[in-house]
């Protein structure tokens, strides 16, 4: 199974801020990475996906990068709605999440 | 509107079994490849199974955790997909959700509580 490695766990922002979120993968994913969003009581939304395809509907501050085992998660300029926990999700193989990253506001 | 609705959830004892339903509608669910996806109350995603369409001979899989435990099958004449979950250990206690995950259609989720 690929193991997803994702950090930091806790982050604290302030609104304005450039925020980036990253997962690591214990071996080459070929880019089949998404990201998900998920706030108090709601499903995950995807927010990216393979990489760096924004998924309809979601706000241009929102974007993915990265390659074969390292990705990342950047919002450009941080959103009070933004609180939430962000997964990373990697479907090359048996889908795996990572183990999340909570989203504060300072 | 695209529509997924979890029941059978619930509070059940270790070893026994229960039987989880995700009744869909606004799609040709025929085509789609659907999963369940449970959370556990640490907040973990987990990927559980996946089961194709009838045009790949619908192939299931499973997660490690679930494997000769857990059966995903379909119903395409009532759009649904089921998740039989026997054996049932206290690590399976989650939120159960079933998505269309290639075009990001979630269900609201059903709690399953294992516990004697």
């Amino acid at each position: 199974d690929i193991q997803m490695t994702q950090s930091p766990s806790f982050l604290s922002a302030t609104v304005g801020d450039r925020v980036t979120i990253n997962c690591k993968a214990s071996q080459n994913i070929n880019k089949y990475l998404n990201w998900y969003q998920q706030k108090l009581g709601e499903a995950p939304k995807r927010l990216i996906y393979n990489t760096n395809s924004l998924q309809t509907g979601i706000p241009s501050r929102f974007s993915g990068s990265g390659s074969g085992t390292d990705y990342t998660l950047t919002i450009s300029s941080l959103q009070p709605e933004d609180v939430a926990t962000y997964f990373c999700l990697q479907h090359n193989s048996g889908p795996t999440f990572g183990s999340g990253t909570k989203l504060e506001i300072k | 509107e695209v529509q997924l609705v979890e029941t059978g959830g619930g509070l059940v004892q270790p070893g026994k079994s229960l039987k989880l339903t995700c009744a869909t509608s606004g799609f040709t669910f025929s085509n789609a490849w659907m999963h369940w996806v449970r959370q556990s109350p640490e907040k973990q995603l987990e990927w559980v199974a996946q089961i194709k369409a009838k045009s790949n001979n619908y192939a299931t899989y499973y997660a490690e955790s679930v494997k000769g435990r857990f059966t995903i099958s379909r119903d395409d004449s009532k759009s649904s997909v089921y998740l039989q979950m026997n054996s049932l250990k206290e690590e399976d206690t989650a939120i159960y959700y079933c998505t269309w995950m290639y075009t990001d259609y979630w269900g609201q989720g059903v709690m399953v509580t294992v516990s004697s």
